[in-house]
């Protein structure tokens, strides 16, 4: 059974600077791997993916990924109060038929 | 846009009542997902279906079951409803995740309340 791990905070940070939030997972098969953002009361929404090593850039976001480590990390640059959420990270199951979800991370960005 | 309903935001049920929890889909999604979300155990997959008809339990089905009779139509069913069934029940959708490039989409969420 694929496990998918995160810190599950909360992780505080002052608005203005970079927030990171990181996730490891079990496998060396897993190819792709996904960000999603929940806010509280509300359902999760995808922000970012990430298939390839390295890092992707959108926006104020960035997806780093080293398969090598089985590792995987959300930068969120000039973080805002609007960022504070729980950050949950997400592989294909071995089946590729459905996700597993690591615990989440919650984040919050103090004006 | 895709859009996944659910067919209410919160709802309040009685020890051993049978409950009904719709989703409906409408971007034509193979695969369709039921969750639970708890504070502290994060999102648990209850069951899931890959195609009309078929089902697959997830880490949690018992006291569940699911009804797919059309393809943009996922139902989660409580059969005798408990309190420790009072939760945040999620729908999601998604094609098959060939190549696994492709999220889910999640519903509004339904609170579901049993006392």
């Amino acid at each position: 059974q694929k496990e998918v791990e995160q810190n599950s905070g909360p992780l505080s940070v002052p608005e203005g600077a970079i927030a990171s939030l990181n996730c490891t997972y079990s496998d060396r098969v897993s190819q792709s791997f996904f960000w999603y953002r929940q806010y509280s009361g509300k359902s999760p929404e995808l922000i970012m993916s990430i298939y390839s090593n390295g890092d992707k850039e959108d926006g104020r976001f960035t997806a780093q990924l080293n398969k090598a480590s089985q590792y995987v990390s959300l930068l969120i640059r000039d973080s805002q109060p609007s960022d504070s959420a729980t950050y949950l990270c997400a592989v294909p199951d071995n089946y590729g038929q459905n996700f597993v979800f690591g615990p989440g991370t919650r984040l919050s960005v103090l004006p | 846009d895709v859009k996944v309903t659910q067919s209410s935001r919160y709802l309040v049920k009685r020890t051993g009542e049978k409950v009904f929890l719709e989703c409906v889909q409408d971007m034509d999604h193979e695969n369709m997902f039921w969750y639970r979300q708890d504070p502290g155990l994060g999102l648990r997959l209850i069951y899931f279906s890959y195609d009309v008809k078929m089902k697959e339990k997830g880490d949690i089905p018992e006291g569940y079951s699911v009804s797919r009779e059309k393809k943009e139509r996922f139902s989660l069913i409580l059969e005798s409803a408990s309190t420790n069934q009072t939760s945040m029940y999620l729908c999601a959708s998604s094609y098959p995740l060939v190549g696994a490039q492709d999220e889910q989409f999640f519903g509004p969420g339904t609170r579901l309340t049993v006392l």
